[in-house]
């Protein structure tokens, strides 16, 4: 199985500033895929195949990433930017997730 | 729009048997697409359970290949999960949901809490 660890568990930005989460994979993926998840909500789809942006995502989210390194920036931390992010590999079964991180406003 | 809702009891016994459907609208499961069980814990981690595919076909997570079984019924547009002996770890938020080719989750249902507590 493969295993997603995500940095930080846990982080506050200010508004208008650059966020950049990790996801790194015990094991080499193909793509990474980012979940946003807002409190009491289902996840929704962010970020798949590496870099490309979920319908209705704002272009100041950014996915990238090979092998077992990953990452999803926001260029300008924005309010509504504030949720859980989660990273998923679909590439090895059973398909896993990492731990999230969450990520606050300051 | 497809959309997909989770529905069943939100309180199971220990050593009973977790059962729940979901509905989905908006799209036909025999159409395409692998249709998966998804799980939540309390603290965060998320677990894949399982699919069954548009051709009927499943694939489960080993850590529970023995409790669980995925099904459905094609003429009312639904899947459903069963996942035997549960024990106070099965306790989880469950979501149905589609997936995409490359085994991302594109659709979600709004999840379900169940409670497994004597």
């Amino acid at each position: 199985e493969i295993v997603l660890t995500q940095s930080p568990t846990t982080m506050a930005a200010s508004p208008g500033e650059k966020v950049t989460l990790t996801c790194r994979a015990s094991s080499s993926v193909s793509y990474m895929h980012w979940y946003q998840q807002r409190s009491g909500a289902s996840p929704k789809l962010w970020i798949y195949e590496t870099s490309k942006l979920a319908s209705g995502v704002p272009n100041r989210f950014s996915g990238s990433g090979s092998g077992t390194s990953y990452s999803l920036t926001i260029n300008s931390m924005e309010t509504e930017d504030a949720a859980t992010y989660y990273c998923q590999q679909g590439s090895s079964y059973p398909f896993t997730f990492g731990s999230g991180t969450k990520l606050e406003i300051k | 729009e497809i959309q997909l809702q989770e529905s069943g009891p939100g309180l199971v016994k220990p050593s009973q048997s977790l059962s729940l459907t979901c509905s989905v609208t908006g799209y036909t499961i025999t159409s395409g697409y692998d249709w998966s069980w998804i799980r939540k814990f309390p603290g965060n981690k998320m677990e894949w359970m399982g699919y069954i595919s548009y051709s009927g076909s499943t694939n489960y997570n080993p850590s529970l290949k023995s409790r669980i079984s995925i099904t459905r019924d094609t003429s009312k547009n639904q899947f459903f999960l069963q996942l035997n002996s549960v024990t106070t770890e099965d306790t989880a938020t469950y979501y149905c949901a589609r997936g995409q080719l490359d085994w991302y989750f594109d659709f979600w249902g709004p999840g379900t809490m169940v409670t497994v507590s004597s």
